[in-house]
């Protein structure tokens, strides 16, 4: 079953705005980690945040987590047509399986 | 190239046949994971191996499925008896044996069963 529930299911912005994703999850964690696929390609892992870190950064990226809420969101600034991808946020458990949601969908149009 | 590799990239098979895909793990890594991936959706957990134990099985992967990780290093994803449900991508990924550490994922083997 997939715990983590991204918010939107997809997303459309002009080339040079913010993309802002949420994402939800249900039980405790040892992590979260935010991952990017392009369409038919395999899935590359963009950052990872412990569950006892509130916010990280990573160039262009700004990842927040609140395990109060169960909650983390992906900002990523200054947006490049080269982003257009799926992103998926992964949630590791006590038994070091990775969860995951099913994905925002961005388009970025030039 | 370093990374996790997937052998074949793409599968396509008959119903009620066989498949095997292979996954190369990033050498040194000790745990391997395998992953299916329908449309739309995000991976969904089939089973783990910690070297060449396998630690855990999602039960999604019914007993038509199978892995092994014979010596630790590569591991072998079998199908039996392929149905049109089985059709999706597989993924495969590895990581050391370290709490928190990032998993690295090959390209996939799409299967279409027909």
């Amino acid at each position: 079953s997939q715990q983590g529930e991204e918010d939107p299911q997809a997303l459309s912005i002009q080339e040079g705005e913010n993309a802002t994703m949420n994402c939800s999850y249900k039980t405790s964690i040892n992590n979260l980690q935010w991952y990017r696929q392009n369409s038919g390609r395999g899935l590359v892992h963009l950052i990872l945040i412990r569950s006892n870190e509130r916010e990280k950064h990573s160039g262009r990226l700004r990842v927040t987590l609140d395990t109060s809420k169960k909650s983390s969101s992906l900002l990523i600034t200054a947006s490049r047509a080269a982003d257009t991808a799926s992103y998926f946020c992964a949630t590791e458990d006590s038994n070091y399986q990775l969860i995951w949601g099913a994905g925002t969908k961005l388009i970025i149009k030039p | 190239d370093t990374g996790v590799s997937q052998n074949p990239r793409h599968k396509i098979t008959k119903r009620g046949q066989n498949v095997t895909f292979r996954c190369d793990p990033i050498s040194e890594h000790n745990r391997l994971y395998w992953y299916r991936q329908t449309l739309g959706q995000g991976p969904e957990f089939l089973t783990y191996f910690q070297n060449e134990a396998q630690l855990e099985k999602s039960r999604l992967l019914s007993d038509r499925f199978s892995a092994e990780r014979p010596k630790g290093s590569f591991s072998t994803l079998e199908i039996q008896r392929t149905e049109q449900g089985d059709s999706a991508m597989y993924l495969c990924a590895s990581s050391w044996d370290r709490v928190s550490d990032t998993q690295y994922f090959g390209p996939g083997t799409r299967l279409t069963v027909l």
